[in-house]
């Protein structure tokens, strides 16, 4: 079974602190690592996503950091904000057929930034 | 821009009734998906259907029918709910079969009693 295994659970940061959630998966056939972050009663919206030809990712205060040797990589959330405060799944697919796809997700970690 | 539209939002099944979740979106996406999301368990694919004509089991089909009807839409039946079946479902579109975004609905909350 494809897993990827995600932790905290849960985080608590101070406003302005670093937040970082680590993902770990074992298929070397996946070529593809998003993040998803949902706010409660909403679906999950694409955050950054990665490939592992880089090692690193940069949006904005989102980075995400790849170590394609350990089979992990990370998200970096820089200078937290209350706004931030959201579910954030890390993710990972293959293509493993003709026209097949499966997007794995992490169990999720619950973001708290307080003020 | 409705992107990917779910219905109904909320349902109440009595455990053995059946029904039937729509979805459908509007971006022209080849692959659709459902996912169900429990507690401390994340998102787990049920169904999924890469292009127009196809439909391929997830890691949780048992007890959930698929689908797709056209490019727009991909629905997920339940023929007999059990409580087992308790959780917010989510449909999902994207372009491409792999590696690119997944566009997500707003989700259906199904509880059966």
């Amino acid at each position: 079974q494809q897993q990827v295994k995600q932790s905290p659970q849960s985080l608590i940061v101070q406003k302005g602190g670093i937040s970082i959630i680590n993902c770990a998966y074992e298929n070397t056939a996946f070529d593809y690592f998003p993040w998803y972050q949902q706010f409660p009663g909403k679906g999950p919206a694409l955050l950054i996503a990665i490939r592992p030809d880089v090692s690193e990712k940069k949006e904005g205060r989102f980075t995400i950091s790849f170590n394609k040797s350990a089979k992990q990589f990370s998200l970096h959330i820089m200078d937290s904000q209350p706004g931030d405060s959201a579910t954030y799944f890390c993710a990972a697919s293959a293509n493993s057929g003709a026209g097949s796809y499966q997007l794995t997700f992490g169990k999720g970690t619950k973001l708290s930034v307080i003020p | 821009n409705a992107g990917v539209t779910q219905t109904p939002k909320f349902q109440v099944l009595k455990t053995g009734q059946s029904m039937t979740l729509q979805c459908a979106q509007d971006m022209n996406h080849n692959s659709m998906y459902w996912y169900r999301q429990d507690p401390g368990m994340g998102l787990r694919l049920i169904y999924y259907s890469a292009s127009e004509g196809t439909t391929d089991k997830g890691e949780v089909p048992n007890g959930y029918n698929v689908s797709r009807l056209n490019k727009r839409e991909f629905s997920l039946r339940l023929e007999s709910a059990a409580p087992s079946q308790t959780s917010v479902y989510f449909c999902a579109s994207s372009e491409t079969p792999g590696g690119t975004e997944a566009f997500f609905g707003q989700g259906t909350r199904l509880t059966v009693v």
